[in-house]
């Protein structure tokens, strides 16, 4: 069956650009999570939506990070004003409700430039 | 914030052996504790997770441990094959949050 899938794989951008990463999650899940992933780090704690709201958006770094997931299936990342600081991997996750096995999509590099 | 702690952040054992892995937290109310495998250039996948009404879960050649008075668990591999190779994460969830460790690099020497 279909995994989560994200889009764009990679994504190149100029400092002060505005981006958006899309998810795509497991048809079904309720649960969906963000996270960014520097090189030899551990996954970082973005937003996690239940439905359509924002269940916890504590891990967004500031205000130029949004998300979004207005029908309560795909999601999409929005980062606005991009700094050389914001590359990283971003990743999606589903899960049939939170606390619950998450499957991780193979993730979004951003490069800026 | 939950801290989360990973032990060791790398490690080296030869194929057959077993390796341990120990994460310890720090909020009480956890109760839900997974360990990710990730490989190079993929998303973490789930190996194994445990709830909190229990000690410990065994699935084929990997187990995990909880000790919840002590705040921690552990992940156990025995005999080790050269495709377990990877970095590991735990990742327990506290009220409403999952926090990720930093990752221990697992080297099995063939």
């Amino acid at each position: 069956g279909a995994g989560v899938s994200q889009t764009p794989s990679n994504k190149v951008t100029e400092k002060g650009k505005y981006v958006e990463l899309r998810c795509d999650p497991i048809s079904g899940h309720t649960a969906l999570y963000w996270y960014r992933q520097s090189l030899g780090q551990g996954p970082e704690f973005l937003i996690y939506f239940q439905g359509t709201g924002a269940a916890d958006d504590s891990g967004l770094p500031n205000d130029r990070f949004f998300a979004v997931r207005p029908e309560g299936s795909v999601s999409t990342l929005k980062i606005q004003r991009t700094e050389r600081g914001d590359s990283a991997v971003y990743l999606c996750a589903s899960s049939l409700t939170a606390q619950n096995e998450q499957f991780f999509g193979p993730g979004t590099r951003l490069t800026v430039l | 914030g939950e801290n989360v702690e990973q032990h060791p952040s790398t490690l080296s054992v030869q194929e057959g052996d077993s390796a341990v892995i120990k994460c310890t937290y720090s909020d009480s109310a956890s109760n839900y504790f997974p360990w990710y495998k990730q490989e190079l250039g993929k998303g973490p996948q789930l190996i194994i997770d445990i709830r909190s009404n229990v000690g410990e879960k065994k699935d084929q050649r990997i187990a995990v441990t909880l000790n919840k008075t002590a705040k921690h668990f552990s992940l156990h591999i025995t005999e080790t094959q050269p495709e377990d190779s990877a970095v590991y994460f735990c990742a327990p969830w506290g009220y409403q949050k999952v926090t990720f460790g930093t990752g221990t690099k697992l080297q099995v020497i063939p």
